[in-house]
């Protein structure tokens, strides 16, 4: 069974910080990794994706995250915090086939100081 | 590409009724829908599964009775919540996987229901 762990259910930068966000997953077959944003009272918008084949990928606005097999880690960063980046973060994990479920992570909100 | 929709964004019910939720791919054709609910604050919980033409998966502790989900075409899936009650609010988000076989879901922008 696959399951999506978020330490950090709220994190606060400054304004220009760096965001680090951590995911660690848990699956018995190669994952298939996502982040998504949700802004308040929205759906879901994916950032990025790791499927196999580049472990640093790079995704909208500026974010990339890095897949570490070795850590089972999928950790999400941008080097410089804007204000609109405020929202809640999912993780979550798939095992690749292709009409599987999703095991989304609980969520980090994410708080940017001017 | 690749659009999602919800219909109604928001809608308002009176206990013991029933609401339907509709999620349509408007550039895309769905095999497999997912519905998911998310409590404020928390993460999203799946609560079915639904493929084109077949009936829908439900997880463990989804009432399939009381969550009838319908998905009678490859851009139409319907969740219809019976005999609502105030503990049935919540916010519904819909997902949708395309034919192409890609592993990518893509969300609607969800429903909100309130049941007074």
């Amino acid at each position: 069974a696959q399951s999506v762990t978020q330490l950090g259910s709220h994190v606060s930068v400054s304004e220009g910080a760096l965001v680090l966000l951590r995911c660690n997953y848990s699956s018995s077959v190669p994952p298939y990794l996502f982040w998504y944003v949700q802004y308040p009272n929205q759906g879901l918008q994916l950032l990025l994706k790791y499927t196999s084949a580049a472990t640093l990928v790079k995704g909208i606005n500026g974010f990339e995250a890095e897949f570490k097999k070795s850590e089972t880690s999928f950790h999400l960063t941008k080097p410089s915090a804007h204000m609109s980046d405020a929202a809640e973060y999912f993780c979550a994990v798939s095992d690749g086939t292709s009409y599987d479920k999703v095991i989304f992570g609980p969520g980090t909100s994410l708080s940017v100081i001017p | 590409g690749a659009v999602v929709s919800q219909h109604p964004s928001w809608v308002i019910c009176k206990s013991g009724t029933s609401v339907k939720i509709e999620c349509r791919s408007l550039d895309f054709q769905a095999t497999t829908m997912f519905w998911y609910r998310q409590f404020p604050k928390q993460s999203l919980m799946l609560m079915a599964t639904s493929n084109e033409g077949s009936k829908a998966t439900y997880e463990q502790g989804v009432e399939k009775d009381k969550f009838l989900i319908n998905h009678a075409s490859l851009t139409l899936s319907t969740l219809t919540v019976t005999s609502a009650h105030p503990e049935d609010s919540s916010f519904y988000i819909c997902s949708a996987i395309g034919t192409s076989g890609s592993y990518e879901q893509y969300f609607g922008p969800g429903t909100r229901l309130t049941v007074t």
